[in-house]
């Protein structure tokens, strides 16, 4: 079945540092992929997506690439920012079906001043 | 408020209760999804409705657990004989299913469900 597999953290970053988050995906079909982000005290709301390969999903100066060559979603930013501190999800859903979300694990970022 | 509401924000219940988690979500949004998300761990789906039908409720863990809608609008998951594994936050999210994309999930900010 669908699945998606995310780099376990916690990632600790100081304040302008470039991020990776590294996302892979295992679908049947041509999903279309998915960042949200939950921060502190708050519910999960999408970050951005990309609905078919090498779109690129941008918003707050995150970005991520859908690879379909290697099945992947990293999420990258230039330069951090503490308010950017939260858990990050990468998700998939597949248009073949009945468009179920399926989530990863999250990766929480910490960023220090 | 326009976002999605669940009600209760935090819910006790003793080994064996029956207890309901309701979701209203978005004016206007026909697709509804009910999560489960443990500590450390991301969502897991449960149940998705299309309208006032099940759409696809693979997710379910077994038959104590069962979701309605009714009207097409409101949702309540329900679960019987509670057991201390189904302690988790129990996420509604609601969207516009828009032909072949799937649309952008809003969640609320969940029921925590603690089963002692």
């Amino acid at each position: 079945g669908n699945s998606v597999t995310q780099m376990e953290g916690p990632v600790t970053l100081s304040e302008e540092a470039f991020l990776t988050i590294n996302c892979t995906y295992t679908a049947t079909g041509y999903p279309s992929l998915f960042w949200y982000v939950q921060y502190p005290g708050e519910g999960l709301q999408l970050l951005l997506k990309a609905t078919k390969a090498d779109d690129k999903g941008s918003n707050k100066g995150f970005e991520a690439t859908y690879r379909k060559e290697t099945t992947s979603f990293h999420l990258e930013k230039g330069s951090v920012q503490v308010s950017d501190s939260a858990v990050y999800f990468c998700a998939l859903s597949d248009r073949q079906g009945t468009y179920k979300y399926i989530f990863g694990t999250g990766t929480r970022l910490k960023v220090l001043a | 408020g326009a976002g999605v509401s669940q009600t209760p924000s935090n819910k006790v219940t003793e080994k064996g209760k029956y207890v309901e988690l309701r979701c209203d979500p978005i004016s206007g949004h026909t697709a509804l999804y009910w999560y489960r998300q443990s500590l450390g761990q991301g969502p897991e789906f449960l149940i998705y409705f299309q309208g006032t039908g099940a759409a696809d409720d693979s997710g379910l863990p077994n038959d104590r657990f069962f979701a309605v809608r009714p009207e097409g609008s409101v949702s309540t998951l329900k679960i019987q004989r509670t057991e201390r594994g189904d302690s988790a936050v129990y996420l509604c999210a609601s969207s516009l299913a828009m032909g072949d994309q799937a649309g952008e999930l809003f969640f609320g900010e969940g029921s925590r469900l603690t089963v002692l």
